[in-house]
């Protein structure tokens, strides 16, 4: 079952604007993952924030992360065409598995 | 280096056969997990394998198996297929602790006719 929840479900942007996703999770974390998938194929990690950590950046992304309101943010800035994809949270717990959120359709129109 | 490598990338079977999915991961990468990814449930976990033993278990039937050999190399079995069993099965390698992230395969979509 999925612990947590992405907001919004589905995002559509123009080129150039900045893309925000949301995540929510239930249980303490070790640390909170981002990754994307492109339409039904293998997922690419993007970044991991540690449950100490508050934000951390990478290129043009940028993650959030609040640990008393059990949530995280993912910001792409000056998306691209390129950045289409579904956009998942994970978190991990004690031990080793991955816990996914349902995942962000982000489109992006050029 | 080489990327995780899951054959086949495309399977069809019919309910009630048993199949085997194949995961290479990454060249020193010790820990394989695989996922099930579906519409409807999403992205769950099915099970770790670390250094040849199960580390971790998800919530799914004992139809549901896997090993891993001394290469790392995993295979997943599922055996008496349902049509429900239809869906992405993704492996991914990690060198086993837990602040690193973990690599995915491109996936293998079975579909259970």
């Amino acid at each position: 079952s999925q612990q947590g929840e992405e907001d919004p479900q589905a995002l559509s942007i123009q080129e150039g604007e900045n893309a925000t996703m949301n995540c929510s999770y239930k249980t303490s974390i070790n640390n909170l993952q981002w990754y994307r998938q492109n339409s039904g194929r293998g997922l690419v990690h993007l970044i991991l924030i540690r449950s100490n950590e508050r934000e951390k950046h990478s290129g043009r992304l940028r993650v959030t992360l609040d640990t008393s309101k059990k949530s995280s943010s993912l910001l792409i800035t000056a998306s691209r065409a390129a950045d289409t994809a579904s956009y998942f949270c994970a978190d991990r717990t004690s031990g080793s598995r991955l816990t996914f959120g349902e995942g962000t359709q982000l489109t992006v129109n050029p | 280096k080489a990327g995780v490598t899951q054959t086949p990338r495309y399977l069809i079977k019919t309910r009630g056969q048993q199949v085997t999915l194949s995961c290479s991961p990454i060249s020193g990468h010790r820990s394989v997990s695989w996922y099930q990814q579906t519409p409807g449930q999403g992205l769950q976990f099915l099970f770790e394998y670390f250094s040849e033993t199960q580390r971790n278990k998800g919530n799914f039937p004992g139809r549901f198996s896997g090993r891993q050999f001394s290469n790392s190399r995993s295979e997943m079995n599922v055996s008496t297929l349902e049509l429900g069993d239809s869906a992405l099965y993704l492996c991914a390698s990690s060198l086993g602790a837990a602040d690193y992230g973990y690599t995915f395969g491109s996936g293998t979509r079975l579909t259970v006719v």
